[in-house]
């Protein structure tokens, strides 16, 4: 298995508090990739990487923003987390086309 | 740009039925396409890819797919289900974009349901 892990899997925060998650990899994949998983929507990407320092934004980007300062370590920040950004955040890595390996997921919950 | 229609957010088949599962897709670009397999509170796993090498695909757990260029399609079938095989099922695009990067797209999502 791709070593994905994501951190932290669990956290209860409230409104207007920023959150910051973590995904940390050990495949040296060149792009990463942070989506959110809500009821009804499938996976919708919420940022994406293709190197170091090098991101842009996916298709619910708004209230998020990521840093990638290390091949390893993708960070996604809620600058103020809203009740609407309650979700499950996964972590996706991969090279170029191939297959994309998933973290086990954070469940986020905003008060 | 690049979408994914998987048809029937919910499938229910009997348990020895056939499993078919629907994806359409749109590319400006020649796609890779995959499947995904989700299990509860599970991160998605990899089922089987295209990469434009043969139309029908073969998977793991006895999954297969054929790509169908002149339908958009990638549907996912299995001859016979198994209880094992419930499970929320994607599928996914894959191209370079306008910048020369990959971009993926899911759809949203089929689960399945094994009837005993």
């Amino acid at each position: 298995d791709a070593g994905i892990t994501q951190s932290p899997r669990h956290k209860v925060t409230e409104t207007g508090t920023p959150v910051t998650l973590r995904c940390h990899q050990t495949e040296n994949h060149r792009y990463m990739y942070w989506y959110r998983q809500d009821p009804g929507h499938g996976l919708r990407l919420i940022h994406y990487s293709y190197g170091v320092k090098d991101t842009d934004k996916g298709e619910v980007s708004d209230g998020y923003s990521v840093s990638r300062s290390k091949t390893e370590d993708f960070l996604l920040t809620l600058e103020s987390a809203t009740s609407s950004q309650t979700s499950v955040y996964f972590c996706a890595t991969s090279r170029l086309l191939e297959t994309q390996y998933f973290g086990p997921g954070t469940r986020l919950l905003v008060l | 740009a690049q979408s994914v229609t998987q048809l029937g957010s919910h499938v229910s088949v009997s348990e020895g039925a056939l499993v078919l599962l629907r994806c359409n897709y749109s590319s400006s670009v020649p796609p890779y396409l995959f499947w995904y397999v989700q299990y509860p509170n599970q991160g998605l796993q990899l089922l089987l890819k295209y990469t434009s090498a043969a139309t029908l695909v073969k998977g793991i757990n006895g999954f297969e797919a054929e790509f169908k260029k002149s339908e958009t399609s990638f549907h996912l079938t299995k001859p016979s289900a198994h209880m094992s095989d419930a499970a929320e099922y994607f599928c996914a695009v894959s191209a370079i974009g306008a910048g020369g990067y990959q971009k993926v797209t899911f759809g949203t999502g089929t689960k399945l349901q094994v009837i005993p």
